[in-house]
């Protein structure tokens, strides 16, 4: 099935570096979604955006919605050890696509004390 | 608020077996979307059921189906099991605002179903 193109697959970085994480599309969403998932648990909704140029933050978390809709990305700031973990980002067009996001593979971040 | 709940946790099933899991969605929200997680697929939707009504559906075979209940709580049903059946199915739960699209979608744990 269509999945976004999410960059990069994986990132190992020091405690206290930032990070930036991104997803690309070739269709257009109404609504971007940024998630983290833990081993054997479900993603956790991070951060929300609905709106094209829209940029939002959630503490040490950036997030923002591209201008023309195909792309968003992820910031983390001042990375610690328990941003280890799985983000995903996910899309939600409009129109008859009731209830149905879009994933991102996914990046692992692994973060070094 | 509770969150999203899905029952059960953990399942062990044998192929050509059925299994039925269930979710709850948090209270008030009426729109329960199913996917399936798998590491070669990763996250695929399943279906998606608003007021018992299914109302969109992911590219899986018919041996997928799913309900609603008037409480909103949601099953989903695999039928004839496959060992590519493995996988962690989540299930999110979302109410639009009453301003528009602002969906937003949340996840509960997931089921973990191993097929052998």
């Amino acid at each position: 099935g269509q999945q976004l193109n999410q960059s990069p697959q994986s990132m190992f970085i020091q405690e206290g570096e930032d990070v930036s994480m991104n997803c690309t599309s070739s269709s257009i969403f109404n609504t971007w979604l940024w998630y983290k998932q833990d081993p054997g648990e479900g993603p956790v909704l991070l951060i929300a955006l609905y709106k094209a140029g829209e940029l939002t933050s959630n503490g040490r978390l950036t997030a923002q919605f591209g201008i023309t809709r195909k792309d968003s990305f992820l910031n983390i700031s001042a990375s610690i050890p328990s941003d280890v973990g799985i983000y995903f980002c996910a899309g939600l067009a409009g129109g008859t696509s009731y209830g149905k996001l879009t994933f991102g593979q996914g990046t692992i971040l692994t973060v070094h004390p | 608020k509770a969150g999203v709940t899905q029952t059960p946790r953990y399942l062990i099933k044998t192929r050509g077996q059925q299994v039925t899991l269930s979710c709850s969605p948090i209270s008030g929200h009426r729109s329960v979307s199913w996917y399936q997680q798998t590491p070669g697929q990763g996250l695929q939707f399943l279906f998606e059921y608003f007021s018992e009504t299914q109302r969109n559906k992911g590219n899986f075979p018919g041996r997928f189906s799913g309900r609603q209940f008037s409480n909103s709580r949601s099953e989903m049903n695999v039928s004839t099991l496959e060992l590519g059946d493995s996988a962690l199915y989540l299930c999110a739960s979302s109410s639009p605002s009453d301003r528009g699209h602002r969906e937003t979608q949340y996840f509960g744990p997931g089921t973990r179903l191993l097929v052998l």
